[in-house]
Formats: structure tokens, sequence, C-alpha cells
């Protein structure tokens, strides 16, 4: 069970715009950590997306954007494309009684219909 | 070029200790600010944090693992070490060393991925 959730799959057609959530808690996300995200397709290393909740390294489309409100953030892909078929995982910082660790969600599965 | 490569074995006996080591090209563990961590992946799951070291020699440890982990670096090597003890089939993943530099706590730069399995 991972301290951060997101769905399990998404999908969405070429083109179109598609949302993958991620819900945290009053420990992480809530508590004013930043989220990140990271795009893994399968047998290969996870690739660095959008940190600071919101930003994109450089070499990241625009296409790819993040947002956070409350206890959740979301990763939105526009214009998709076939190679953005992947999983995604967000990330955050979870500091709590039990100790502060960081934490990933459950990672998200896209598939481009 | 920016680049880290895990190697470790890829079959360890349950109870055995594992030892990994991550090997950093284009930059230096002791550049300040520089932090490496492990993160991993059991098949076909999520990824699992487990370990990060700081360019100043500060560490810090997965609440559930942390008994069982040690995380060092060779700064003459320029390598970053973990090692884990009394291991388990449910230990079996593939296990990355990843960079973080620049970006507050993003894990910027991944290395492939080493392969582990723990089984007798």
């Amino acid at each position: 069970q991972s301290v951060l959730t997101q769905p399990p799959s998404v999908s969405g057609a070429p083109g179109q715009r598609v949302t993958i959530s991620c819900t945290g808690s009053s420990s992480n996300i809530g508590a004013g950590f930043d989220v990140y995200w990271y795009q893994q397709v399968p047998g290969t290393a996870p690739k660095f997306l959008i940190y600071g909740n919101n930003n994109r390294p450089s070499g990241v489309p625009d296409r790819f954007s993040g947002s956070k409100s409350g206890t959740s953030a979301s990763l939105a892909i526009t214009g998709l494309q076939a190679e953005d078929e992947a999983d995604y995982y967000c990330q955050s910082y979870d500091s709590s009684l039990s100790g502060s660790v960081w934490v990933f969600g459950g990672g998200t599965k896209l598939t481009v219909l | 070029q920016v680049t880290l490569r895990e190697s470790g074995p890829a079959l360890v006996r349950p109870k055995e200790p594992l030892t990994l080591t991550c090997t950093l090209s284009g930059f230096s563990i002791n550049t300040t600010g520089m932090c490496v961590a492990w993160i991993r992946q059991p098949p076909g799951k999520a990824l699992e944090w487990l370990a990060r070291i700081d360019w100043d020699g500060d560490k810090y440890y997965s609440t559930s693992l942390k008994t069982r982990l040690t995380i060092s670096k060779d700064t003459s090597k320029n390598q970053v070490v973990l090692t884990m003890t009394n291991t388990d089939p449910v230990d079996t993943a593939t296990y990355y060393c990843a960079r973080i530099f620049g970006f507050k706590d993003a894990f910027d730069i991944w290395g492939q991925g080493t392969i582990v399995t723990v089984s007798s």
C-alpha cells in the first residue's frame, strides 16, 4: 500500500488530454512538500519529468504539466502521442511520527489507444 | 556525460547480505549539494525509496528497512555502496541508484538498474 495513491491505469486517444492524479495526506503533499513526477517505459529506468509541483526540467516537452492543490497533485499530458505510453509515478516527502522518508505513488499505466 | 551505474550480484541466497555499488561518472559525490539515493522496484510493482547519502555524509533510511540497510560513500572511487542484511525473497527487485542535485528532492538522473534475485 503506497503512501501516495494513484489510479492503476488511464487511457486516451492520440491527440487527447489525460490527467493522472496523486492523492496524499496532511503528512506529505498536504504539509506543503513538493511533488515530482517520473515516466517509466517498461524495461527501462524512470525518467525525471516534473519538479517543484509544476516545473519541467529542460528537454521535457511542454505537453507535460503538473499541478498541486491541498493534499493532491496531478500530471496532465496534452496532445497525447504513442510514445507517451508508459508508467507514471508521483513522488513527495512524508514526515510523520514514525519518521521522515521520500515516498512514491503506486504508479499509473498510461495506454494510448 | 553524467551517468550512474549499478553493480552487484544477480543472485543472493536468503539471509545472506547484499552489497550493491553505484559508480558515478561526470560528477562528484563531494560536490556541495550532491546526494545519491537507492530505490528499488519489485517485478511488476511500484518504486520504493531505500536510502540516501549526502555530500556532507548525512544519511537517511527507509523507516521500514533502516535496521537492515547501510549506505556509504567512497570518495576516492566516486562510488556509493548500499548493504542490505538478512535478505529475503521479497527483496527480489531491480535496484536503482539515482542522483539528487539542483531540483530539491528530485531524482534527476537514474542508473539503468541491476536485477537482484533472492532465492535458495
